[in-house]
């Protein structure tokens, strides 16, 4: 069974930051999938990246997928209060049933 | 975007008694949409995936009896949690994938067993 870890657990910073989550995975992924989680609410999709050394940013976010596709981080410059959730990677399989870590909660304060 | 809807966004039940949850897919058409669950400050856990016009496939764990579900068009299933217990109290958060790869969340219900 794949298992995704996250790290770090939780992150809480100043706005105007940088900061950076990591996901590492026991296998390699199918396709790998960053989502961000608000409270009460469902995940919404922030990228998708399938290629070994892939580098995709996003505004503000930087997504790199490891060569080996087998590790991610995200990056964020000049954190926002808006940017607070929780970030999830997931992967997702071929039949679009996702496997999760259990995610970074990040919180940025004023 | 796809849009994924999720009906109710909360409900309170009885133990006892049993409580459905519709995800409905609002402007496309979904083969198929997943069930996943999530307790608190813990990651989502698949718990069926929801074929239109068949039986779900339940991951191993997830007790079909208990959690009923049922695809019967291509723009709505729903989940039953029947004989709820307070156990069940958990957010439960649908999904609906379109012909690619992407899946498409609904903003999840939260289910609270008293």
């Amino acid at each position: 069974t794949q298992l995704l870890e996250q790290s770090p657990q939780f992150l809480s910073i100043q706005e105007g930051e940088n900061l950076t989550v990591y996901c590492n995975s026991s296998s390699v992924f199918s396709s790998l999938q960053w989502y961000r989680q608000e409270p009460g609410e469902g995940p919404v999709l922030l990228v998708t990246v399938v290629t070994g050394g892939e580098v995709k940013k996003l505004k503000r976010l930087t997504f790199q997928f490891g060569d080996a596709r087998k590790d991610s981080s995200l990056h964020i410059t000049a954190a926002q209060p808006g940017d607070t959730g929780l970030y999830l990677c997931a992967d997702g399989g071929s039949q679009g049933n996702l496997i999760f870590g259990k995610g970074t909660k990040l919180s940025v304060k004023p | 975007g796809a849009v994924v809807s999720q009906h109710p966004s909360w409900v309170i039940c009885k133990s006892g008694t049993s409580v459905k949850i519709e995800c409905r897919s609002l402007d496309f058409q979904a083969t198929t949409m997943f069930w996943y669950r999530q307790f608190p400050k813990q990651s989502l856990m698949l718990m069926a995936t929801s074929n239109e016009g068949s039986k779900a496939t339940y991951e191993q764990g997830v007790e079909k009896d208990k959690f009923l579900i049922n695809h019967a068009s291509l723009t709505l299933s729903t989940l039953t949690v029947t004989s709820a217990h307070p156990e069940d109290s958990s957010f439960y958060i649908c999904s609906a994938k379109t012909g690619g790869t992407e899946a498409f969340f609904g903003q999840g219900t939260r289910l609270t067993v008293v």
